[in-house]
């Protein structure tokens, strides 16, 4: 079984303060991306990594970088948190050749007050 | 620009009976669907999915029908039972790109009730 696992299940930082999300998968994957998941938005793609050191713009970047020193881990950065990324935040993975099968961690709830 | 739409935020249906998901998009390069179920504190599971050259997927209560014509896709659930109350989340594949771009519809909130 993959196993996607996210290092915090709820989290609570003050605005202008550096959060570091953290994900690791046991599966030697070599995609991982970063999601956040809003009511009536449903998931959307923040930043996305398919190589160690390697990563690419989603299609909500802006607020947010990204870290992939090793294959396992991908975190996701917040360098100055704000009220509006108060939502949940999902880690998943998936193998260059089954693309289309992302696994999901469990998820991070952050509220920045 | 919502490229997958899931215009039912919610439904309710009876234990026993069919619960139909739908769900809509208007990228035609999309090559393949998913439906993936997400209860509360728990990251989304993958259900079921169908590629583009098929019409009908089945998995025991779980079938996926895809009209490309009309680029519909819905999610049938036959019995409900009350464990499927959970958010449905549709997504659509795009092998284009060098990771896959996996793009998600909304969400649909389905209760079955006792």
């Amino acid at each position: 079984d993959v196993k996607v696992t996210q290092s915090s299940r709820y989290l609570v930082k003050r605005t202008g303060e550096k959060v570091f999300l953290e994900c690791v998968q046991d599966m030697d994957h070599e995609n991982m991306f970063w999601y956040r998941q809003d009511p009536g938005l449903g998931l959307r793609l923040i930043y996305f990594s398919y190589d160690v050191k390697m990563k690419e713009k989603g299609d909500i970047p802006e607020g947010y970088s990204v870290s992939r020193e090793k294959k396992e881990r991908f975190s996701l950065i917040l360098e100055s948190a704000s009220t509006n990324q108060t939502s949940m935040y999902l880690c998943a993975s998936s193998l260059v050749d089954r693309r289309n099968e992302q696994y999901f961690g469990p998820g991070t709830r952050l509220t920045v007050t | 620009d919502q490229q997958v739409k899931q215009n039912s935020p919610s439904l309710s249906v009876q234990e026993g009976r069919i619960s139909i998901l739908n769900c809509d998009y208007t990228n035609s390069m999309f090559d393949y669907f998913l439906w993936y179920k997400k209860y509360p504190a728990e990251g989304p599971t993958f259900l079921i999915s169908i590629s583009s050259i098929k019409d009908k997927n089945e998995d025991g209560r779980f079938t996926v029908f895809l009209n490309k014509s009309a680029k519909h896709l819905s999610l049938h659930i036959v019995p409900s039972q009350p464990g499927d109350s959970a958010v449905y989340f549709c997504a659509a594949f795009t092998g284009g790109t060098s990771y896959g771009k996996l793009t998600f519809g909304q969400g649909t909130i389905l209760t079955v009730h006792p």
